[in-house]
């Protein structure tokens, strides 16, 4: 295993078409991230797994993303009627969560969306 | 709720020579990770340097190198002998010490790298 893979790498689709992205996370990982990244910006917290369990959703994930980590391995980022305004970089980001581990971040190449 | 500010959009340097780029960030925490990563042209974010806020020494890795002054609430990266391989997007992240560990992020400097 050589780091966190997303896929795909580039998604282009109409306003108001649903999108998949999905992240596979370092092996033994146990914490998976999903951050958004826009042009000039840092990347923003959206959301975060431990395990399977969605222990923490930010104010930016409305109700048309939803995220999923079924059996605490890979996990998928649904976008639902994609708006103009979703076009952005997603990034995924894994970590070891537990005594002794740094807790150190790994991110994967990211999801790069454009909404025409 | 924490902030990180980087006020540098964009900084270019001669190669060999030595950059500072500047961050500070915002918290009522005095426990608290500070990290620096890099994210080239096209390419995933790395992990370039961190410190562990309640280390009075500055961490070192390498050419890269932290100026970290807690009660100003300062965050400086030292890039000592510059290399092409160093130009990229560099950005400033805070994390707490506790809850889900999750990074906020400045918005970035733009470092180039002059032969």
């Amino acid at each position: 295993d050589t780091g966190v893979s997303q896929n795909p790498r580039h998604k282009i689709t109409k306003r108001g078409q649903n999108v998949t992205f999905r992240c596979d996370p370092i092996s033994e990982h146990n914490r998976l991230y999903w951050y958004r990244q826009t042009l000039g910006q840092g990347p923003e917290f959206l959301t975060y797994f431990q395990n399977e369990a969605q222990l923490e959703k930010s104010r930016l994930l409305s109700d048309r993303f939803s995220a999923e980590r079924p059996k605490g391995s890979f996990s998928t980022l649904e976008i639902q009627r994609t708006e103009q305004g979703d076009s952005a970089m997603y990034l995924c980001a894994s970590s070891l969560a537990g005594r002794d581990y740094s807790y150190e971040q790994y991110f994967g190449p990211g999801t790069r969306l454009t909404v025409t | 709720a924490q902030t990180v500010t980087q006020s540098q959009p964009e900084m270019s340097v001669q190669e060999a020579e030595t950059v500072t780029l500047s961050c500070t960030y915002d918290t009522s925490e005095s426990d608290y990770y500070l990290f620096w990563y890099k994210q080239p042209p096209s390419r995933q974010m790395i992990l370039v340097i961190r410190q562990e806020a309640y280390k009075q020494q500055n961490a070192t890795e390498n050419r890269f190198s932290v100026n970290f002054q807690k009660a100003a609430k300062s965050f400086s990266l030292k890039i000592s002998d510059s290399q092409l391989g160093d130009a990229a997007m560099y950005f400033c992240a805070y994390r707490s010490e506790f809850g889900n560990e999750k990074l906020t992020f400045g918005t970035g400097t733009r470092l180039t790298i002059i032969p």
